[in-house]
């Protein structure tokens, strides 16, 4: 099953915080994040495997709750290179499953 | 160190016609996953190769089918091509339980 998102998008001023929400209705064994530019490849972010750890790179973090199969994005003080469409990917009981992507949630950041 | 190359970039075809697209996955990497992504949705798993073999499979019509080759390169063969196959096509590639790399994707148009 396709993980939920919330928001679906969101705008945002330079300088301000935003929360991206990632849920799916099944166990996880982790959870991976991406943002997407316009006509580009999806990037990887970060991976967070079941245990509720949180990680976090430069002003961008993630939390994962395997109890409740969610998962958050944080996006602190944010810059305009932060723009584009993030995607949860949500892995599996086992390591090896497949990850299913979310619908996005699209981030604008204007000046 | 190259990362995961996808040719062609872009193809146009007609209604009924086969595709193949490539994928050689990044250095070091030995599983590849397909993906199709429609305008402004999330990427949607079609298959996974590991070991020469399809691993997993998403909710895909047989029409849509893959070979890994020894050297861990993919492709993705579409036959009897409909005008909603027309989508970007994401290859990644990954390495035990490490995070996926994508490609740039092949933008395939369906007339």
């Amino acid at each position: 099953q396709q993980p939920v998102q919330s928001p679906q998008a969101v705008i945002l001023r330079e300088g301000e915080d935003a929360v991206i929400n990632c849920s799916s209705s099944k166990a996880l064994y982790s959870v991976h994040w991406y943002r997407q530019k316009h006509g580009e490849a999806p990037v990887f972010l970060m991976i967070l495997l079941k245990g509720g750890e949180q990680k976090g790179h430069d002003k961008i973090s993630a939390s994962f709750n395997e109890k409740k199969q969610q998962s958050s994005l944080y996006l602190t003080a944010s810059q305009l290179s932060y723009s584009g469409t993030y995607f949860c990917g949500t892995e599996g009981e086992t390591s090896y499953d497949k990850v299913i992507f979310g619908p996005g949630t699209s981030l604008s950041v204007i000046p | 160190d190259a990362g995961v190359t996808q040719s062609p970039t872009h193809l146009i075809k007609t209604r009924g016609q086969q595709v193949t697209l490539r994928c050689s996955p990044k250095s070091g990497h030995d599983t590849v996953s397909w993906y199709q992504q429609a305008l402004g949705q999330g990427p949607q798993f079609i298959f996974q190769y590991y070991e020469e073999e399809e691993r997993q499979r998403g909710n895909f019509p047989d029409r849509f089918s893959g070979h890994q080759f020894p050297n861990y390169s993919s492709e993705l063969n579409v036959n009897a091509l409909l005008l909603g196959d027309s989508a970007l096509y994401l290859c990644a590639s990954s390495w035990a339980n490490q995070p996926q790399h994508f490609g740039d994707g092949t933008r395939l148009s369906i007339l």
